[in-house]
């Protein structure tokens, strides 16, 4: 079983506050992502990062921004929630050399702007 | 990277093999075929990969046509904890997934 943990696991909040949601893995992968996932719908790819300092934006169009000031940390922040950013965000990693499709996904936080 | 196309739906008999296709036609020689799982909205796992030879671990096998055309993802003994929705991706090298919409496999007593 891969180690990557997300907290918090759901969270319900007011439209316009701030939040981060965080992901951390102790399996020292240098690679690290975000994905956004709608009730029976896709997984899409928002966020990714290839090492420390390094970030790029997904397919996916996301008013999020995320930092990776350390390998095991990758937290994703909304400067102002809004409803529309009510889903499910999951984070995973992979590592450098390893076979370059193979992720290992967290369990997942679940949004809920009101 | 190459698209895929999967049955939205398929059932099973507990017990009973599952094989679940994929066609990707367009795939290219340094592409790798990927499947995953997602249970109930839980974070998705990894199943098993493949290049052009078939491939076999704990959890499953993976057979590819000679032509690398298409694929089956193979679950021996299908138990109602394998109910989950099944992708199957194709991954070159930029090492990025891309998520369709699977097939929801269902199965039953």
């Amino acid at each position: 079983e891969a180690d990557i943990y997300q907290t918090p696991r759901y969270l319900v909040i007011g439209t316009g506050k701030k939040i981060t949601l965080e992901c951390s893995q102790t399996m020292g992968h240098d690679k690290m992502y975000w994905y956004q996932q709608d009730p029976g719908m896709e997984l899409h790819l928002i966020h990714y990062s290839y090492g420390v300092n390094s970030t790029e934006k997904g397919d996916l169009s996301s008013e999020s921004t995320v930092s990776r000031i350390r390998t095991e940390h990758f937290p994703l922040t909304l400067e102002s929630a809004r409803p529309s950013h009510t889903s499910q965000y999951l984070c995973a990693s992979s590592r450098s050399g390893g076979p370059i499709g193979t992720q290992y996904f967290g369990p997942g936080t679940r949004l809920l702007v009101l | 990277d190459a698209k895929t196309t999967q049955p939205p739906s398929m059932d099973c008999a507990e017990g009973r093999a599952a094989n679940l296709p994929c066609n990707h036609s367009t795939i290219s020689g340094n592409e790798y075929v990927y499947w995953y799982r997602q249970i109930h909205s839980q974070g998705p796992q990894y199943i098993i990969h493949g290049l052009k030879n078939n491939e076999t671990n704990e959890m499953a096998s993976l057979i590819i046509t000679e032509d690398r055309k298409s694929s089956t993802l193979i679950l021996p003994h299908a138990t109602l904890r394998d109910t989950a929705v099944y992708y199957c991706i194709v991954c070159g090298t930029a090492s990025k997934l891309t998520f369709g919409t699977g097939t929801r496999l269902q199965v039953t007593l």
